[in-house]
């Protein structure tokens, strides 16, 4: 089942923070953000596991809440290259495929 | 680097015509995905391989098949193409369990 990801959209000025949210509806293993710019491919950012572990990197930071099924992406001080479309992928169990939520375009304008 | 290639950036095929997306990877990864991207509907999967000659169905399958024959290949097959699998299609690979995907730059198939 695809998780919900909230906003759908957020402009942002250079400098500012934005808070990417990730829920689902199922009890989750591992939640994985990605990060797509117009015209290319996603681009990993980072992966939290059930239990605490995280892989991925130190620039970016997020939480992984067991209980509620929820994640969410902190982008601080944002940069212009920021911008792109974030997308979250839910694995209930390890060793199943990503269910990947309908995105949150991010928009960081000079 | 990992490199995940697919065979074509952009195809437009007939309405019935038969289909095949290939994709490559480079780095001997036992996982291997097929999503298709529409705008306002994210990433959904249509098929994933975990070893070779392996697959199994993701969200929509409908109207695909796959087919994994070596290690670094994964094709995507519309047997009868229609219009409404208009859309790009991205391939991914990834190593192991729980670890990140590589994805390739997407082919947009127009079917007219």
């Amino acid at each position: 089942q695809q998780p919900v990801q909230s906003p759908q959209a957020v402009i942002l000025r250079e400098g500012e923070d934005a808070v990417i949210n990730c829920s689902s509806s199922k009890a989750l293993y591992s939640v994985h953000w990605y990060r797509q710019k117009h015209g290319e491919a996603p681009v990993f950012l980072m992966i939290l596991l059930k239990g605490g572990e995280q892989k991925g990197h130190e620039k970016i930071s997020a939480s992984f809440n067991e209980k509620k099924q929820q994640s969410s992406l902190y982008l601080t001080a944002s940069q212009l290259s920021y911008s792109g479309t974030y997308f979250c992928g839910t694995e209930k169990n390890s060793g199943y495929a990503l269910n990947f939520g309908k995105g949150t375009s991010l928009l960081v304008t000079p | 680097d990992v490199k995940v290639t697919q065979s074509s950036r952009y195809l437009v095929k007939r309405t019935g015509e038969k289909v095949f997306l290939e994709c490559v990877q480079d780095m001997d990864h036992e996982n291997m995905f097929w999503y298709r991207q529409d705008p306002g509907l994210g990433l959904r999967l249509i098929y994933f391989s975990y070893d070779v000659k392996m697959k199994e169905k993701g969200d929509i399958p409908e109207g695909y098949s796959v087919s994994r024959e070596k290690k670094e290949r994964f094709s995507l097959i519309l047997e009868s193409a229609s219009t409404n699998q208009t859309s790009m299609y991205l391939c991914a690979s990834s190593r192991g369990t729980s670890n990140q995907q590589f994805f390739g730059p997407g082919t947009r198939l127009t079917v007219l």
